[in-house]
């Protein structure tokens, strides 16, 4: 059994360019939910989805979307990036019924 | 959302002693996990304690969710306990708020 996995590890990025990050979610996970984690500080959710719908959103302005595939695999994606933007992107996944997250080893994006 | 505060901010601790990590939440709770960070950013949880006591070896972790905190308890450190810890908590079901962890150094 694979566990969640993220890539790129590292992305280098200037002012204004749009990225797309992506999460492979352990197997027999419907659920995503994506992460921002500034440096020094905790997770801040980003958003969550479910059988390819969004279900829930935190505070984060539209630029910042996603997707999810049929075999659950997920993006993230920002667009018109700000210098504010660098951070680590986290990924979780949990199953059906199961309330515990699981998490990526992240991919650290850098705005310049 | 739920503001959630976790004390101490940092720890050092020398190897072999116990420490305990508090999580306070400002609204009653449905989930709570507690995670380790390593310093290469991996999440990795560590409890699943809505309301109870659990333990895992060294580790072990109350939540008296009436009472709105919740504890962590570390015990015979070890050098490879060093990380940030973090407590997440969520009434939802989708939305997990973080605290802002605890910083832990354990030296030998």
């Amino acid at each position: 059994e694979t566990g969640v996995t993220q890539s790129p590890t590292h992305l280098i990025k200037t002012r204004g360019q749009q990225v797309t990050l992506r999460c492979s979610s352990q197997s027999g996970h419907n659920t995503v939910s994506w992460y921002q984690q500034a440096l020094g500080q905790g997770p801040q959710f980003i958003f969550q989805y479910y059988r390819e719908e969004e279900n829930g959103r935190g505070n984060f302005p539209p630029r910042f979307s996603g997707l999810q595939f049929p075999n659950y695999s997920s993006e993230l994606n920002v667009n018109a990036l700000e210098l504010d933007d660098s951070a680590l992107y986290l990924c979780a996944s949990s199953e059906p019924g199961i309330d515990t997250q699981y998490f990526g080893p992240g991919t650290r994006l850098t705005v310049l | 959302g739920i503001q959630v505060e976790q004390s101490p901010p940092d720890l050092i601790l020398q190897e072999g002693a116990n420490s305990t990590l508090r999580c306070n939440f400002s609204d009653s709770v449905n989930n709570l996990q507690w995670f380790h960070q390593n310093p290469w950013g991996q999440l990795i949880n560590l409890f699943y304690i809505p309301s109870g006591t659990k333990q895992n070896g060294r580790l072990s972790a109350t939540t008296v969710a009436t009472e709105r905190y919740s504890l962590l308890y570390i015990s015979s450190s070890q050098t490879t306990d060093s990380g940030v810890y973090f407590c997440a908590v969520s009434n939802t079901g989708n939305q997990f708020y973080f605290g802002t962890g605890t910083s832990l150094t354990v030296i030998p």
